[in-house]
């Protein structure tokens, strides 16, 4: 059972490009969070997803971020016109229920140039 | 009332001694309190959890103490070893959300 995967593990970007970062949860999993880690710092949510619904973005910031988990296929978040202030580590993490513990993913790494 | 408060923020331990880890809140709303490991390049791999109508959780080496009064829950790592140098994040769940500390980097020297 192979657990989540996020890809790519290293994305570069130049500054004013769009990143996409993507995540599969484990099998089963219907319930998908991503988290930003900037370096020295801890976990911040970002946002809650169940296939195809939005439960809880009150950590995303309002502009040019978005995030989708479509019915098949795997969950987006999508960056608009990255900034430095972009770079970070970003975290997917799945779970089957929302009462259950998370698993996360190895992260995508965001450096943006 | 988000916040959960995380310390110390590093703690070295000589190989075989207690590693000690301490978090608070303030949400009574919190239902779940696990604790995380992450090791330099990977993501957070869960340890242990536990939920408020438990007051000790214990996993081989590692122990959750939870005082649901004062609102504060602790790790404790036994026998502490070298290859448990990481930083540990505890965490408190509300509406599926995990909300994070900032994580406490342990160093063990043999």
């Amino acid at each position: 059972n192979a657990g989540v995967m996020q890809n790519p593990r290293h994305l570069v970007r130049r500054r004013g490009q769009e990143a996409r970062l993507r995540c599969s949860p484990m099998k089963g999993h219907s319930h998908v969070y991503w988290y930003r880690q900037l370096p020295e710092e801890g976990l911040k949510f970002m946002v809650y997803l169940q296939k195809e619904n939005i439960i809880d973005e009150s950590g995303m910031p309002k502009e040019r971020f978005s995030a989708e988990f479509p019915k098949e296929g795997p969950s987006i978040l999508r960056i608009q016109q990255v900034v430095r202030g972009d770079s970070a580590a970003y975290f997917c993490a799945s779970s089957p229920t929302a009462f259950e513990g998370y698993t996360f993913g190895s992260g995508t790494r965001l450096t943006v140039v | 009332q988000q916040q959960v408060k995380q310390s110390p923020q590093s703690l070295i331990v000589q190989k075989g001694g207690i590693s000690i880890i301490n978090c608070a809140y303030e949400n009574t709303a919190f239902d779940y309190f696990p604790w995380y490991q992450q090791f330099p390049g990977k993501g957070p791999a869960l340890l242990i959890a536990i939920r408020p109508d438990v007051s000790e959780k214990k996993e081989g080496r590692f122990t959750i103490s939870f005082n649901k009064s004062a609102k504060q829950f602790s790790l404790h790592i036994m026998d502490s070893q070298p290859g448990d140098s990481a930083t540990y994040f505890c965490a408190a769940r509300d509406r599926g959300k995990l909300i994070f500390g900032q994580g406490t980097e342990l160093s063990v020297k043999p």
